[in-house]
């Protein structure tokens, strides 16, 4: 089945812990993405890679760090979370030129 | 940059009704996309069209790109409707725009 899985799905942490939230996809796609969704300023997008060890920032790139050392992997790392960071983060795969985004099921972030 | 407004900002309807959602962008539209945002948190493809109308089941999207909207038309709406619905598009710089979203309630 084509999916985007992610990992963990819920994560409560404490400020300056770093963590890592997994993405992967196995629909072969070259580009990645990781959007952040927040009450009243829907999704915004953090980095988003277009193929292995090319990444860029995207609207909201503070405090996170991405890499893509494989095509089907796109971690994102909180090196030193704060509150502010809580949210709710999406991964998300598409083709190149084929422009159709695939969403994985959303991390519930939750730093204390 | 790139504006997206969607219409209204929240619907409530009864169990049956019929609906149409609108997004409205403030440059060309390029690969619009419609998704569904379940009261899970899921984020569902609906439709990717980029132009012109398509359907799945009780739904359907049009998109006029050259008047720079799209349209999500629901019929026969049901409980399972329920949700926020988002446009968004990739204007050509890998940077997908999301709009601001519909929520929609169905009673039952």
């Amino acid at each position: 089945e084509a999916q985007v899985t992610q990992n963990p799905r819920y994560l409560i942490t404490v400020t300056g812990k770093k963590l890592t939230v997994t993405c992967s996809q196995n629909m072969n796609h070259e580009y990645m993405s990781w959007y952040r969704q927040d009450p009243g300023l829907g999704l915004r997008q953090i980095y988003y890679s277009m193929n292995v060890e090319v990444t860029d920032k995207g609207d909201v790139p503070e405090g996170y760090k991405v890499s893509r050392k494989e095509k089907r992997n796109f971690p994102l790392i909180l090196e030193s979370p704060s509150p502010n960071q809580t949210s709710l983060y999406f991964c998300a795969s598409s083709g190149l030129f084929t422009y159709e985004q695939y969403f994985g099921p959303g991390t519930r972030l939750t730093v204390t | 940059g790139i504006q997206v407004e969607q219409s209204p900002p929240d619907l409530i309807l009864q169990e049956g009704a019929n609906s149409t959602l609108r997004c409205n962008f403030s440059d060309s539209v390029n690969n619009l996309q419609w998704f569904h945002q379940n009261p899970w948190g899921q984020l569902i493809n609906l439709f990717y069209i980029p132009s012109g109308t398509k359907q799945n089941g009780r739904l359907s999207a049009t998109t006029v790109a050259t008047e720079r909207y799209s349209l999500l038309y629901i019929s026969s709406s049901q409980t399972t409707d329920s949700g926020v619905y988002f446009c968004a598009d990739l204007p050509g710089t890998y940077k997908y725009i999301f709009g601001t979203g519909t929520r929609l309630k169905v009673l039952a």
